[in-house]
């Protein structure tokens, strides 16, 4: 079975600009979850999504919005991007909602803010 | 709110057993994780525990939770270069979300 998979791995983008991270969950999972890791802050989680619906979020600003899709396939999208954007974007699958399964991780989106 | 903290950094020699030690606060947690990320690389799921569990044992790997203390450690046995990785710690309660300590950087020394 397939893992968790994350497009694109990296990405450079200047202050002020928006992004769109994907996310593609294991087949099968009806859940994702996003977080965003820095070296000062940790893993923190930014929403979850299951079936379509967002079930939780996390304390970050409304430039960081996402959604998902029919196929449980994902995006995350920020808008007037700052420095301090900058960090490793992980998304996680399960089949149940996060707080009753396991989540299984993808590789990270890393994304740098000039 | 909730806090899980672990020491940051940890080294031993190839071969000999490492300890990595997580403790947490939510008395409710249901779930206790053990995730291992290597250089420019996702989180990978090692190990989990239920609450109502003391111990679990997988392969070289052999978790223990005292839940009087909130304390979880993680034993990695015959500990190898491949080990070198950083280790997150997490806990979850029903309808909560994930809550992960800061991560212990592993090193194994030849």
């Amino acid at each position: 079975k397939a893992g968790v998979t994350q497009t694109p791995r990296y990405l450079i983008k200047t202050r002020g600009q928006q992004v769109t991270l994907s996310c593609s969950p294991i087949s099968g999972h009806r859940s994702v979850s996003w977080y965003q890791q820095t070296p000062g802050q940790g893993l923190q989680f930014l929403f979850e999504y299951f079936s379509e619906t967002q079930r939780n979020k996390g304390n970050f600003p409304g430039r960081f919005s996402g959604r998902q899709f029919s196929n449980s396939r994902s995006e995350m999208n920020v808008s007037t991007l700052e420095l301090g954007d900058s960090a490793l974007y992980l998304c996680a699958s399960s089949f149940r909602e996060s707080s009753t399964d396991t989540q299984y991780f993808g590789p990270g989106t890393r994304l740098t803010v000039l | 709110g909730e806090d899980v903290e672990q020491s940051l950094f940890l080294s031993v020699r190839e071969g000999d057993s490492s300890v990595i030690n997580c403790t947490y606060t939510d008395s409710s947690s249901t779930y206790l994780y053990w995730y291992k990320q290597e250089p420019g690389a996702g989180l990978q799921l090692l190990t989990y525990i239920f609450s109502n569990m003391d111990m679990k044992q997988d392969q070289r790997l052999t978790v223990l939770l005292n839940k009087k203390d909130k304390h979880l450690s993680l034993r990695i046995a015959d500990t190898q270069t491949g080990d070198s990785a950083i280790y997150f710690c997490a806990e979850k309660s029903y309808g909560q979300n994930f809550v992960f300590g800061p991560g212990t950087r592993l090193s194994v020394l030849p």
